[in-house]
């Protein structure tokens, strides 16, 4: 198994651009999850999936889209690329809703807004 | 990835020596806490999880005490190697809506010389 996949690990974006970021997980969780991490700051969820089709706001949603057409795929979209958006993206998955259900992270996509 | 280090606190120990990583959680009515390990470049890895009616749980050479109290984490780990190296934070969940609500903290940078 290669467990989450992101891709890709590294962009520059010129502001107003638009990208999306790839994540796909090959072990059918239903739950997936986009985060990003900002230098010495904690994990801020921006949106999560329970399942194909299904989709919420986390607690950074603003200037992102995601859709979940397929359970393996979960994509995050920026439309208007901003400099407040420079970050590092981890898309995670997990079996189960439940905490005591691991996380399963990616290895990020480091992207910079300039 | 690299920047997470940023603005971090850091612990510096000998191969070979006990390290402790402290974390205070916010929240009162915080139920579950988790310890993930994150090396430079890659996404958070599970270390080892605790519920809030247990004061201690051990791992494999790694231990996280709870002191509801004074809301206070630490992992220990045991007999440190350069392996170890990498930031340690904590997260915790303070409501009934899996992940969604787990909120992390920052983390703290430990360095392993040999």
């Amino acid at each position: 198994n290669a467990g989450v996949t992101q891709t890709p690990k590294f962009r520059i974006l010129k502001i107003g651009q638009s990208m999306t970021l790839q994540c796909t997980q090959d072990m059918n969780h239903n739950y997936m999850y986009w985060y990003r991490q900002d230098p010495g700051m904690g994990l801020k969820l921006i949106y999560y999936s329970v399942g194909a089709g299904i989709t919420d706001k986390g607690e950074v949603p603003n200037g992102y889209n995601v859709s979940r057409s397929t359970t393996e795929d979960f994509p995050l979209r920026l439309e208007l690329a901003a400099p407040s958006q420079t970050s590092v993206y981890f898309c995670a998955s997990s079996y189960s809703q439940g905490v005591d259900s691991p996380l399963h992270f990616g290895n990020g996509t480091r992207l910079t807004v300039t | 990835g690299e920047n997470v280090g940023l603005h971090l606190p850091t612990l510096s120990v000998q191969e070979g020596d006990n390290s402790i990583i402290n974390c205070a959680y916010s929240n009162s009515a915080s139920d579950y806490f988790i310890w993930y390990k994150q090396e430079s470049g890659k996404g958070p890895q599970f270390i080892i999880d605790i519920r809030s009616n247990m004061d201690k749980r051990q791992g494999q050479r790694v231990t996280v005490l709870l002191n509801k109290t004074v809301k206070h984490l630490s992992l220990q780990i045991a007999a440190t190697q350069p392996g170890d190296s990498a930031v340690y934070f904590c997260a915790e969940n303070s409501g009934d809506s899996g992940y969604s609500t787990l909120t992390f903290g920052k983390g703290t940078m430990l360095l392993v010389s040999p």
